[in-house]
């Protein structure tokens, strides 16, 4: 069975500052990874993938994230944070013998001024 | 992407009643997904729509409570049948072009449900 965990409900961060939502998966096989963020009141949107290939994916808005295979960790980063990134993030994995993705809980970004 | 919208965006419903939510693709479409989202927690997956045959229902979704149909590569519905006030939630249209597991999954907006 494939799962993934999101540790923190809630991350802080100062404008300007670089930040890191964290994401740890288990599947049998291959994973593939995504990112999405729900603002308020609105659907999921597609952040970045990672299926293969180089470890750091660059995705929409700034954000990019690294897959670590050792730590089995894709964890999603932002160099610069902006008050606007403040919403709801989530990690999901696909195994590479399904189709469906299975969600983290999710992770509260609150960007502050 | 294909872009995606669904109707209802919202209803507030009675117990004990059904409500039918709508799905539309603009593009065809291989894979087409129903998930809900219950208050402050992840998506969970209910269903897979397959067309023209029945859908495939993951652990805890049962046809007689999520009825769903595809009739076609860009239309699916679900159906929320007897509702209780457990069933209030956000439910999220998703599809998956051709290509398959390598690519990303796309949202619609969602229908938030609410049943007193």
């Amino acid at each position: 069975a494939q799962s993934v965990a999101q540790p923190e409900d809630q991350v802080n961060v100062a404008e300007g500052n670089p930040l890191t939502v964290k994401c740890t998966y288990s599947v049998s096989g291959n994973p593939y990874l995504f990112w999405y963020v729900q603002y308020p009141n609105r659907g999921l949107q597609f952040l970045l993938k990672y299926i293969t290939g180089d470890n750091l994916v660059k995705g929409s808005y700034g954000f990019e994230a690294e897959f670590n295979k050792s730590q089995t960790s894709f964890h999603l980063k932002k160099p610069s944070a902006l008050v606007s990134d403040s919403a709801l993030y989530f990690c999901a994995v696909r195994a590479s013998s399904g189709y469906a993705l299975n969600f983290g809980k999710g992770t509260s970004l609150l960007v502050t001024p | 992407s294909a872009v995606i919208s669904q109707k209802p965006s919202r209803d507030i419903c009675q117990r004990g009643t059904s409500l039918t939510i709508q799905c539309q693709v603009d593009s065809q479409v291989t894979m087409m997904f129903w998930y809900r989202q219950q208050p402050g927690q992840s998506l969970t997956l209910i269903a897979t729509a397959n067309q023209g045959s029945e859908a495939t229902y993951e652990s805890g979704f049962v046809i007689d409570k999520f009825p769903i149909s595809r009739p076609n590569l860009t239309f699916s519905t679900l159906t929320v049948s007897n509702m209780s006030p457990e069933d209030s939630s956000i439910y999220l249209c998703s599809d998956l072009l051709a290509g398959g597991r390598y690519n990303e999954q796309f949202f619609g907006p969602g229908t938030r449900l609410t049943v007193l």
